[in-house]
């Protein structure tokens, strides 16, 4: 079964107002890898979080990994128009990678 | 540009073919994931290749298959189609061997429409 969940599976923002995804996973991760998926593309690697905790700051966009590396997060702060897209998250487990089931997020100007 | 490429970027065939797809990794990347996407759906992991051997297994149906030849391209066969098959097939390629840890680079896709 899907071992990483993520949530919302769509997010409707004014241009302006934040975002957050978040992703869960039922087992210890060791790493964390988050893509974005511009509408009619293929999924771009943004970063990789490997410490328990740890905090990346990407310009308007900040990952974070849980303490436990069970779950994760990406926010974006004062969204843009061109933020829109899926974003994903790929959990690895020492043994097998999960994708999450995307978050579509869209932007009105 | 990623620097994987995939062809044929569309192809539509009947029920009951089979096709193939094919994928060029980047230069120096030893390994090729294939995803599939149905319309508004997640990335669905297939199979993974490493430098010409199967490294790890997804969700791929017996009638799908797929290989990685020595100058590491890879092909993704598909038989028997169904029309539940039709999908954005994705390629994507590592430079290393552990799936979930090294960057994914991928293709601009091949999409699949089964009639």
């Amino acid at each position: 079964g899907q071992q990483v969940m993520q949530i919302p599976q769509y997010q409707h923002v004014q241009e302006g107002e934040d975002f957050t995804t978040y992703c869960n996973s039922s087992t210890t991760l060791s790493n964390i890898q988050w893509y974005k998926q511009r509408p009619g593309g293929h999924p771009v690697f943004l970063i990789q979080l490997v410490k328990s905790g740890e905090v990346k700051k990407q310009k308007r966009l900040t990952f974070q990994f849980g303490e436990a590396k069970k779950n994760s997060s990406l926010h974006i702060t004062a969204t843009q128009t061109t933020d829109v897209g899926t974003y994903f998250c790929l959990g690895d487990n020492f043994n097998k990678f999960y994708f999450g089931s995307g978050t579509k997020l869209n932007v009105k100007p | 540009d990623s620097g994987v490429t995939q062809t044929p970027k569309h192809l539509i065939t009947a029920t009951g073919q089979r096709v193939t797809l094919r994928c060029s990794p980047r230069s120096g990347d030893l390994s090729v994931y294939w995803y599939q996407q149905s319309l508004d759906q997640g990335l669905q992991f297939l199979i993974q290749y490493y430098n010409g051997e199967e490294r790890a297994k997804g969700n791929i149906l017996e009638r799908f298959s797929a290989q990685q030849f020595p100058d590491l391209h890879s092909e993704l066969n598909l038989s028997s189609l169904e029309l539940g098959d039709s999908a954005l097939y994705f390629c994507a390629s590592s430079v290393g061997r552990t799936s979930g840890y090294y960057e994914q680079y991928f293709g601009p896709g091949t999409r699949l429409t089964v009639t």
